[in-house]
């Protein structure tokens, strides 16, 4: 049972360039969300989704685009990378009070 | 948006000793959440606290959710070394359960 899965686990990008973060889970968990994590500070929410076919902003969310197709997969878009992006990036399930996360990506943006 | 403002950023402290910090938040918040994150890891879930007062523990941590429901602490007893790691405190609020918001973390480092 792999919970959630995310890849790549290091990406570094050039400004400008864009790229898909993969998070995949097999919980069959309706909620999913994505958060970024700068150093030193905590997780601010990007996207979420309550199911498939439904996505919300979450804190802060420009910059960024997101998908649910599917209720395993929960992919987010960067379309034209910027240096404030560097980040590690979360993926997680929520049932109950309880998240779940990913390992992360972190991502390099030069 | 919610802020959480989490207390203290660091601390550190002698293996043994006990260890407080508290979360407040500008909102009035419906559950509070306390995670541990290691090294190179995603978040664990430690405690969760569902309404205002409650006070719950988990071998050595105690929560409490406070009672003005904008504030929680989380004490650890008789800290060892694997208690290092950074701690968070979260929490979705009454206007939307589904968006959950994480405090800055405190980061513990426990000398042996």
């Amino acid at each position: 049972n792999a919970g959630v899965t995310q890849t790549p686990k290091f990406r570094i990008l050039k400004i400008g360039q864009s790229m898909t973060l993969q998070c995949a889970q097999d919980m069959n968990h309706n909620y999913m969300y994505w958060y970024r994590q700068d150093p030193g500070m905590g997780l601010k929410l990007i996207y979420y989704s309550v199911g498939a076919g439904i996505t919300d902003k979450g804190e802060v969310p420009n910059g960024y685009n997101v998908s649910r197709s599917t209720t395993e997969d929960f992919p987010l878009r960067l379309e034209l990378a910027a240096p404030s992006q560097t980040s590690v990036y979360f993926c997680a399930t929520i049932k109950g009070a309880e998240a779940f996360f990913g390992q992360g990506t972190r991502l390099t943006v030069v | 948006g919610q802020q959480l403002n989490q207390s203290p950023q660091s601390m550190f402290i002698q293996e043994g000793e006990d260890v407080s910090m508290n979360c407040t938040s500008s909102s009035i918040f419906n559950t509070w959440l306390w995670y541990k994150q290691d090294p190179g890891e995603g978040p664990v879930l430690l405690i969760a606290l569902y309404k205002a007062g409650e006070l719950t523990s988990n071998g050595r941590l105690t929560a409490q959710f406070g009672i003005t429901r904008k504030d929680s602490f989380l004490n650890i007893s008789a800290s060892i070394p694997s208690d290092v790691g950074i701690y968070f405190c979260a929490g979705s609020t009454e206007y939307n359960n589904n968006d959950m918001r994480f405090g800055a973390g405190t980061r513990l480092t426990v000398k042996p």
